[in-house]
């Protein structure tokens, strides 16, 4: 297992069609975390995963977003009807089981809306 | 709401000398601290952590130091190499919940 994983790395999407991206996580990670970055901005929290369970969702997640992580390992994030201030960078991270522990980051997705 | 600050969006440094990146926060819950790096292009990459039991986290060139009663962070590097320009992210996570709160970052510039 080489770390996190997401595809595609980048998308180009005309405004008002749906996208879907897809994290891979550590095998042995439990908990999975969905970010937005937009440029000069940290990391800004989407969602939070612990196995299959959808734990925590920020108000930044509009009800176009939605994100599923169905058998407790890949997880997918979906835009529905994007908009162009959905362009930005989504980070998925994944973390141990257990405690304090850091966060491994995949390279993101970056979605561009035209 | 902002809950983990770096109010510096900017740093530059001469190679070999000291970097120190500063952080606040504002939630008393958050009891684990994170850096990560992140290079154009990348993902955020880990780089030290520190928890709230600690005053002090010590790998290599890289010191985190925290103030938990001015719920305030640092990270020092030294000596400062030019591999080392890159945004540097503050995080911090609470004991009963999960999620991580980045700060905006610093970009670090470390000239020769």
């Amino acid at each position: 297992d080489t770390g996190v994983s997401q595809n595609p790395r980048h998308k180009i999407t005309k405004r008002g069609q749906n996208v879907t991206f897809r994290c891979d996580p550590i095998s042995e990670h439990n908990r999975l975390y969905w970010y937005r970055q937009t440029l000069g901005q940290g990391p800004e929290f989407l969602t939070y995963f612990q196995n299959e369970a959808q734990l925590e969702k920020s108000r930044l997640l509009s009800d176009r977003f939605s994100a599923e992580r169905p058998k407790g390992s890949f997880s997918t994030l979906e835009i529905q009807r994007t908009e162009q201030g959905d362009s930005a960078m989504y980070l998925c991270a994944s973390r141990g089981r257990t405690g304090n522990t850091e966060a491994f980051f995949g390279q993101g997705t970056r979605l561009t809306v035209v | 709401d902002q809950q983990v600050k770096q109010n510096s969006p900017s740093l530059s440094v001469q190679e070999g000398r000291i970097s120190i990146l500063n952080c606040d926060y504002t939630n008393s819950m958050f009891d684990y601290f994170l850096w990560y790096k992140k290079y154009p292009a990348e993902g955020p990459t880990f780089l030290i952590s520190i928890s709230s039991i600690k005053d002090k986290n010590e790998d290599g060139r890289f010191t985190v130091f925290l103030n938990k009663s001015a719920k305030h962070l640092s990270l020092h590097i030294v000596p400062s190499q030019p591999g080392d320009s890159a945004v540097y992210f503050c995080a911090a996570s609470p004991l009963r919940n999960n999620d991580m709160r980045f700060g905006a970052g610093t970009r670090l510039t470390v000239k020769p």
